[in-house]
């Protein structure tokens, strides 16, 4: 079975730019979670969709969003960029409730 | 609020050695603990998962926890430790309905002296 895929792996964006990052759980999961991971905060819940609901969302700025599809792929959206948004963005897979997630590669952007 | 504290920023051991990483969390329900492991600029690997039963789980690569109520922890160990084995380890805590939100320690980087 294959893994999590998030594309790309790597990005360069400019400051006042938006941002699509995608991901692709693994067959068969219906939850995908978005985090953010940066040295100073670490890792930090964005939020998570499950059957194309977005049931859950961290303590972030309106300019990050997302969306599932009805195969279970997910988007996450960045818009109007600004520096301290440079992280690397974890995708994850769960099959259902109170089960363990699974992470992608992760998306590593840059913004400058 | 939840919290998991991981209080080694950095380990050190030699390779052969022993290892355990320590793992403290805050959780007012019985919690769902997870440790994943991150090599440099890669995703989080999952090395173990403690739901429920059993107090010490095994997991892959030879590692394994135990859960301690009474203490709040899930510290991870091995026995005998590999070069392969450096890497960023994070304990983390499931949170909220059905543990949607995994909540994270800081890290603990281990470095593998030859």
């Amino acid at each position: 079975k294959a893994g999590v895929t998030q594309t790309p792996r790597y990005l360069i964006k400019t400051r006042g730019q938006q941002v699509t990052l995608s991901c692709s759980p693994i067959s068969g999961h219906r939850s995908v979670s978005w985090y953010q991971q940066t040295p100073g905060q670490g890792l930090q819940f964005l939020f998570e969709y499950f059957s194309e609901t977005q049931r859950n969302k961290g303590n972030f700025p309106g300019r990050f969003s997302g969306r599932q599809f009805s195969n279970s792929r997910s988007e996450m959206n960045v818009s109007t960029l600004e520096l301290g948004d440079s992280a690397l963005y974890l995708c994850a897979s769960r099959a259902s409730v109170n089960t363990e997630a699974f992470f992608g590669q992760g998306t590593r952007l840059t913004v400058v | 609020a939840q919290s998991v504290t991981q209080p080694d920023i950095h380990i050190t051991v030699s390779e052969g050695a022993s290892l355990e990483l320590r793992c403290n969390y805050s959780y007012g329900a019985t919690p769902y603990l997870f440790w994943y492991v991150q090599s440099p600029g890669q995703g989080l690997q999952l090395l173990l998962k403690y739901f429920s039963g059993d107090t010490l789980v095994q997991g892959i690569k030879g590692f394994e926890a135990e859960f301690k109520r009474s203490q709040s922890s899930f510290n991870l160990r091995k026995p005998s430790v590999h070069w392969s084995d450096a890497a960023e380890y994070f304990c983390a805590v499931g949170a909220g309905d059905s543990n949607y939100q995994l909540i994270w320690g800081a890290g603990t980087k281990l470095i593998i002296k030859p």
